[in-house]
């Protein structure tokens, strides 16, 4: 059963604290998103990669927020520093060019205290 | 540009009535669309999709969407609702071809009484 896999599923930080959050997207899989899950903004695009390229993060503050993909069954995001106003719910999701729909992980819940 | 808006932050039926949702686009070019199911504590799952093909889309758990051009729609209907369809449920659009990127509605929570 193919899914993507979100590493972890729940973390608590303190202010200050560097967080990373990874993801295994789905094997063949050449297009990466990271959303973030608020009540108050909804689902908001952070980056989106394909074929491991960073094509868009424009939605991502730039200064504390950095994704990766190391190779194509590891993407990252990293928070350095982490702030309390970043505690949300952070999905990534894996997709085909020519399916178009993605593909969503579990989410990592992030709360910083 | 690209967008949706969902009409209603909750929509509340009894079991066994009607289940509409509904979603309006905004896009540049004729869109791809999609509604997703947030069950709690689970990321999203596809319902079912609409790629310039039939314009009613069947998907999953008796779900259904009706692409309308003409009033730039794509409502989800279910014919009676049942208590495990409680969720949140979002629309979203994407641009097909290029660098896509599905924009999402904000989301709208499906209540179901008994």
């Amino acid at each position: 059963d193919a899914r993507v896999t979100q590493t972890p599923r729940h973390k608590v930080t303190e202010m200050g604290q560097e967080v990373t959050m990874r993801c295994q997207p789905i094997l063949g899989h050449n297009t990466v998103f990271w959303y973030r899950q608020t009540m108050m903004q909804g689902l908001e695009l952070l980056a989106y990669f394909r074929n491991r390229a960073p094509l868009d993060d424009s939605g991502m503050p730039k200064d504390r927020f950095s994704a990766e993909m190391p190779d194509a069954t590891l993407a990252t995001l990293k928070i350095q520093p982490s702030e309390p106003r970043d505690s949300a719910v952070y999905f990534c999701a894996s997709g085909l060019v020519e399916n178009t729909e993605a593909f969503f992980g579990q989410g990592t819940r992030l709360t910083v205290v | 540009a690209q967008s949706v808006t969902q009409l209603g932050s909750h929509v509340s039926v009894s079991e066994g009535a009607l289940v509409l949702l509904r979603c309006n686009y905004s896009s540049s070019v004729p869109p791809y669309l999609f509604w997703y199911v947030q069950y709690p504590n689970q990321g999203l799952q596809l319902l079912l999709k609409y790629t310039s093909a039939a314009t009613l889309v069947k998907g999953i758990n008796g779900f259904e969407a009706e692409f309308k051009k003409s009033e730039t729609s794509f409502h989800l209907t279910k014919p009676s609702a049942h208590m495990s369809d409680a969720a949140e449920y979002f629309c979203a659009v994407s641009r097909p071809g290029g660098s896509y990127i599905p924009t999402f509605g904000r989301g709208t929570s499906l209540i179901v009484h008994p």
